[in-house]
């Protein structure tokens, strides 16, 4: 499958701040995916984003596709304890057939 | 009314057994996957299949063998365990390729004694 570069690896935030974590690839995507994981859980699908450029939000999320549709970033405001969690980026390429490509996750941790 | 179900939620067996995980959707969807989660957490294609037939059979032994009754079920049989194969399995399901995303069970923890 395609690599795709996540940052940072960790975070470890207090709450109200803001988070910023993005990905990227060496391949072009048609479709980026963020999805959050809580232990014990399957991934659960946050936003998704089809245009280069797109910029969608989903209450205190929101994310960008890259405009080289090789990239693409994920903010959290205002950060809450039950933000705690695992998120990942995920890219789909229809050359690629049916496979969705994560990168390697990004663990918040977030103190009251 | 859960929409990807996976069973058993925890397998603790010994090495050299054989065992099955279960996967049901009840969302109509056409795609089903095996994903494997290691212990950094990394999520990795296992299997694809698309209105039961094999799409994606990325580089897993062949004592992984997969199968599809129909659209709605995939399971995963592994032959002779080894201490490697101890990870999270997910299964997971789709409409088409999946460009509106992956719906994933809750996952299946193997643990190889």
């Amino acid at each position: 499958g395609q690599q795709l570069n996540q940052s940072p690896q960790s975070m470890f935030i207090q709450e109200g701040e803001d988070v910023s974590m993005n990905c990227t690839s060496s391949s072009i995507f048609n479709t980026w995916l963020w999805y959050k994981q809580d232990p014990g859980e399957g991934p659960v699908l946050l936003i998704a984003l089809y245009k280069a450029g797109e910029l969608t939000s989903n209450g205190r999320l929101t994310a960008q596709f890259g405009i080289t549709r090789k990239d693409s970033f994920l903010n959290i405001s205002a950060s809450i304890p039950s933000d705690v969690g695992i998120y990942f980026c995920a890219g789909l390429n229809p050359n690629s057939g049916y496979a969705l490509n994560f990168g390697k996750g990004t663990s918040l941790l977030v103190t009251p | 009314d859960t929409a990807v179900s996976q069973t058993p939620k925890y397998l603790v067996t010994q090495m050299g057994n054989d065992k099955s995980i279960k996967c049901e959707q009840n969302l109509g969807h056409d795609t089903m996957y095996w994903y494997k989660q290691d212990s950094k957490k990394f999520l990795k294609i296992m299997f694809s299949y698309n209105n039961k037939e094999l799409i994606i059979n990325e580089t897993v032994p062949n004592r992984f063998s997969p199968k599809s009754p129909d659209k709605a079920h995939l399971n995963l049989h592994i032959n002779s365990l080894e201490l490697g194969d101890s990870a999270v399995y997910f299964c997971a399901s789709s409409q088409g390729q999946g460009f509106w995303g992956y719906t994933f069970g809750s996952g299946t923890r193997l643990t190889v004694v």
